[in-house]
């Protein structure tokens, strides 16, 4: 099985800041990885998927990059909307998502 | 509006057996695979079950394999989650979502207890 691993698990920032968030993949999963965001109570929402494509309506400051094992998302300036759990996923070889990152206001 | 919604979920046993239902609306349901997503309370994401749109793939998690049953209904336009010998690590809330690069539409979730 793939092993997902997000870090942080837990992040502190301010409005207007540049954040990245790293998820690992125990094995090569080419470019088959999603990014998703939830907020308390809510479903998640797709962010990006194949690892660098915008989902349809969402805000140009997300952007995803990276391939085989190691990814990233960065928000290139946090909203006040930004705070929310993210969580990665790699669908290569059914699915697993990462154990999530917490973005939460400094 | 593309729209899924989940139902079925309630209190259970240990032990025993409840049926999800999935109703998607707005889309043609029976060109996706599809797939059921839970998380436990306070927990993140784990993958339960994904089936293709003819019900040729089926996959299940190690964790529900032998207990849960994944099926579709395309002329309903419906996804099914049939969970049997339940136990408390499976108190989740339960969502479906569709497959099209990454799963870009989510229900609003069906929260299953399983207590005695």
């Amino acid at each position: 099985d793939i092993q997902m691993t997000q870090s942080p698990s837990t992040l502190s920032a301010s409005v207007g800041d540049r954040v990245t968030i790293t998820c690992r993949a125990s094995q090569s999963i080419s470019s088959w990885l999603a990014w998703y965001q939830q907020k308390p109570g809510k479903a998640p929402k797709l962010l990006i998927y194949d690892a660098s494509s915008l989902e349809s309506g969402v805000p140009s400051r997300f952007s995803g990059s990276g391939s085989g094992t190691e990814f990233t998302l960065t928000i290139s300036s946090l909203q006040p909307d930004d705070f929310a759990t993210y969580y990665c996923q790699q669908y290569n070889s059914y699915s697993t998502f990462g154990g999530g990152t917490k973005v939460e206001i400094k | 509006e593309v729209q899924l919604v989940e139902s079925g979920g309630g209190l259970v046993k240990p032990g025993g057996s409840l049926r999800l239902s999935c109703a998607a609306s707005g889309f043609t349901f029976s060109s996706y695979s599809m797939n059921w997503v839970r998380q436990a309370p306070g927990k993140g994401l784990e993958w339960v079950s994904s089936i293709s749109s003819s019900s040729s793939y089926i996959y299940y998690a190690d964790s529900v394999k032998g207990r849960f049953t994944i099926s579709r209904d395309n002329a309903k336009n419906s996804l099914y989650l049939q969970m049997n010998s339940l136990r408390a690590e499976d108190t989740a809330v339960y969502y479906c979502a569709r497959v099209v690069f990454g799963w870009d539409v989510w229900g609003q979730g069906t929260t299953v207890t399983v207590s005695s």
